[in-house]
């Protein structure tokens, strides 16, 4: 079945170091590519996504560019801030399917 | 305002009984989702309905049973809980398939002893 594999489970910066979570996937199709993000007590929020090889999906500063030929969608941020302290979760969800399958998190903790 | 909503936001549950999740969404989406957490497995898919239809059940176990009585509401039903049901449990909608963006609700974390 689908994957998503995060390899890092947790990631601590200071504030306006550059950002990189790592996120491979497995799927048989042409999937689309979630970033969500979330917040203690909360549920995950969508960050952005991509559906096809090359695309760039950003917001608030985060990016990640598909990459069919590496099955990768890497986060990245140039500047985290202390507010940017959370849990992100790469996610993936196959054209025509009803499930989106995630990854197994990445806590990114940003010190000031 | 919420536009998804969860109730009740914390339940306590004995093993063996029976206990119903509650999800309304206010987003007029057509498609909804059940979706689990926990320390074991982070975030698991579970059920995905669209229309009131059932498209997607990955859930091996017939103790958990969704319910959409309208097109707007998906409730969970599960039955003989055992202390592993232990986990928050997430409502999510969105306008069409999950290829779009999905919203989730806040969480019922659910505790069986």
């Amino acid at each position: 079945g689908d994957s998503v594999t995060q390899t890092e489970g947790q990631v601590a910066l200071s504030e306006e170091d550059f950002l990189t979570i790592h996120c491979n996937y497995s799927a048989s199709g042409y999937p689309a590519l979630f970033w969500y993000v979330q917040y203690p007590g909360e549920g995950p929020q969508f960050l952005f996504r991509a559906s096809r090889d090359k695309e760039k999906g950003s917001s608030r500063g985060f990016e990640a560019t598909y990459n069919k030929e590496a099955t990768s969608f890497h986060l990245q941020k140039a500047s985290v801030q202390e507010s940017d302290s959370a849990v992100y979760y790469c996610a993936l969800s196959e054209s025509g399917g009803y499930k989106v399958v995630f990854g197994s998190g990445t806590r990114l903790l940003v010190s000031p | 305002d919420p536009k998804i909503i969860q109730k009740p936001k914390y339940l306590v549950a004995v093993t063996g009984s029976e206990k119903i999740l509650i999800c309304e969404q206010y987003l007029g989406h057509n498609a909804m989702y059940w979706y689990r957490q926990s320390a074991k497995k982070p975030l698991e898919f579970m059920f995905s309905y669209s229309y009131q239809k059932l498209m997607d059940n990955q859930t091996a176990s017939s103790r958990f049973q969704p319910q959409s009585s309208k097109k707007n509401h998906l409730d969970l039903q599960i039955t003989a809980l055992k202390p592993d049901d232990s986990a928050t449990y997430f409502c999510a909608s969105s306008q069409t398939g999950p290829n779009t963006e999905v919203f989730f609700g806040k969480g019922t974390r659910l505790t069986v002893v």
